[in-house]
């Protein structure tokens, strides 16, 4: 089946410390991967994506590139903020079908 | 603005009294699922339903049904609420991709943290 993992947090880091959230799956077929956010007391909320091997998505200062050799997709930050303490999901989605299969979900903590 | 409501957000309740969140999205989407979050486990899927009255099982429904009369509405519906179900839940929509990738991205509604006391 498909499984995904990331790394166990919870993770606590100074403002403008360099921020790396490790993601591994294994998928039955060719998988698109995504990184997901959620705030405190929110959603979830689509924070990047990637679709095919070596596509790197990017959004808000956050980069993960998909990479097919080590079934990875690790998110990282250069520098961050204080807005940016959430929860943080990697998840994958096969081609063609719905489901989405989550990570166990990484909190961080960012310190003034 | 393209969203995803779900009500109530907070609800406390005892054990066995039935209970229904209801799901609703505004952008037309075919597939609509529930999730719920516990530590150190994600997300899991209860169940989902790919178009109105097509609904089938994830990885935990035990406990649980649902329902999708018209394709905007997707309640959840705890018959018989126990405290193993206490938990965050999430309502998400999609629909299916268009060119070769044929994925396009989940919306979530804002949560219902749920108590069974």
């Amino acid at each position: 089946g498909n499984s995904v993992t990331q790394m166990e947090g919870p993770v606590t880091l100074s403002e403008e410390a360099f921020l790396t959230i490790n993601c591994t799956y294994t998928a039955t077929g060719y998988p698109s991967l995504f990184w997901y956010v959620q705030y405190p007391g929110e959603g979830l909320q689509l924070l990047l994506k990637a679709t095919k091997a070596d596509d790197k998505g990017s959004n808000k200062g956050f980069e993960a590139t998909y990479r097919k050799e080590t079934t990875s997709f690790h998110l990282e930050k250069g520098s961050v903020q204080v807005s940016d303490s959430a929860v943080y999901f990697c998840a994958l989605i096969l081609r063609g079908d719905y489901k989405l299969s989550f990570g166990a979900g990484t909190t961080v903590t960012v310190r003034a | 603005e393209a969203q995803v409501t779900q009500n109530p957000r907070y609800l406390i309740t005892v054990t066995g009294k039935k209970l229904t969140v209801t799901c609703s999205q505004n952008m037309n989407h075919e597939y609509m699922s529930w999730y719920r979050q516990d530590p150190g486990l994600g997300l899991r899927q209860i169940y989902y339903s790919m178009n109105v009255e097509v609904t089938d099982k994830g990885d935990v429904p035990e406990g649980y049904k649902v329902s999708r009369k018209e394709k905007r509405n997707f309640p959840l519906i705890l018959e018989s609420p126990s405290p193993n179900q206490t938990s965050l839940y999430f309502c998400a929509s999609s629909s299916r991709g268009r060119g070769r990738n044929g994925n396009t991205e989940a919306f979530f509604g804002q949560g219902t943290r749920l108590t069974v006391v």
